[in-house]
């Protein structure tokens, strides 16, 4: 079954740091950028970073540029966030997401397909 | 603020159709960038319904569609079930921000 589990996530004062993991099943995660959303309190969605295949784009939120990190480590197949000086803002639920590339009639369609459960983030003192 | 514009709510009774609005501007749907939809049950994470403006992955049943024309873009579900209650977002890219953007989200209810 094709799937991401999402880990790391827990309470962290303001000012903090955690370290977010998405573990890949069923498909090699080298082969697929990634992004990761979050999804704040009874909010709507937000996405939060995108890293491609070879890491050569990279791309943050301004809300988050600065403070947290994407990377990837194909040969774990696992996907990560830094997260560092945490605010109350950063609290979410941060899913992790592949990002599928399709060809239809010429077109290249760049669409998150797979999505984990995710992990809750608490920023509070 | 959101990129991408929908309304807040949206209600249909059973067996009706419903339509979901997306509004963009020209550094995202207007600049030719794609729009694709997910959807959102109550606790559970998003399920892509619609990529490409168009396009069903396979499951999605064929009375959920989707278009997009200039700067804006829409989706469709006619038949509405109970099981349909649930959020609904579009998302696509903006040149400007250089960023993956979402809309606020729709909720359906079912009446």
């Amino acid at each position: 079954e094709v799937q991401v589990v999402e880990s790391g996530g827990g309470l962290e004062q303001p000012g903090g740091s955690l370290r977010l993991s998405c573990a890949a099943s069923g498909f090699t995660l080298g082969s697929y950028s990634m992004n990761w959303v979050r999804q704040a309190p009874g909010k709507g969605l937000e996405w939060v970073a995108y890293i491609s295949t070879s890491r050569s784009t990279i791309k943050h939120a301004d809300s988050v540029k600065g403070r947290f990190t994407i990377s990837r480590d194909n040969a774990k197949n696992s996907l990560y966030l830094q997260m560092n000086s945490l605010r109350a803002e950063d609290t979410a639920v941060y899913y992790c997401a592949r990002v599928m590339v399709r060809a239809v009639n010429n077109n290249y369609y760049y669409y998150m397909d797979v999505w984990g459960k995710g992990t809750t983030v608490t920023v509070s003192s | 603020q959101s990129v991408l514009t929908q309304p807040p709510s949206v209600s249909g009774a059973p067996g009706q159709r419903v339509t979901i609005s997306c509004t963009g501007n020209s550094s995202n749907l207007g600049a030719g960038y794609d729009v694709h939809w997910y959807q959102q049950l109550p606790g559970t994470p998003p399920k892509l319904l619609i990529y490409g403006n168009n396009n069903r992955p396979s499951g999605v049943p064929d009375r959920i569609s989707g278009s997009k024309s200039g700067t804006s873009a829409s989706l469709a579900i006619s038949g509405l079930r109970a099981e349909d209650e649930a959020d609904y977002y579009c998302q696509s890219y903006d040149s400007s921000l250089s960023a993956w953007v979402f809309g606020g989200g729709t909720k359906l209810t079912v009446l």
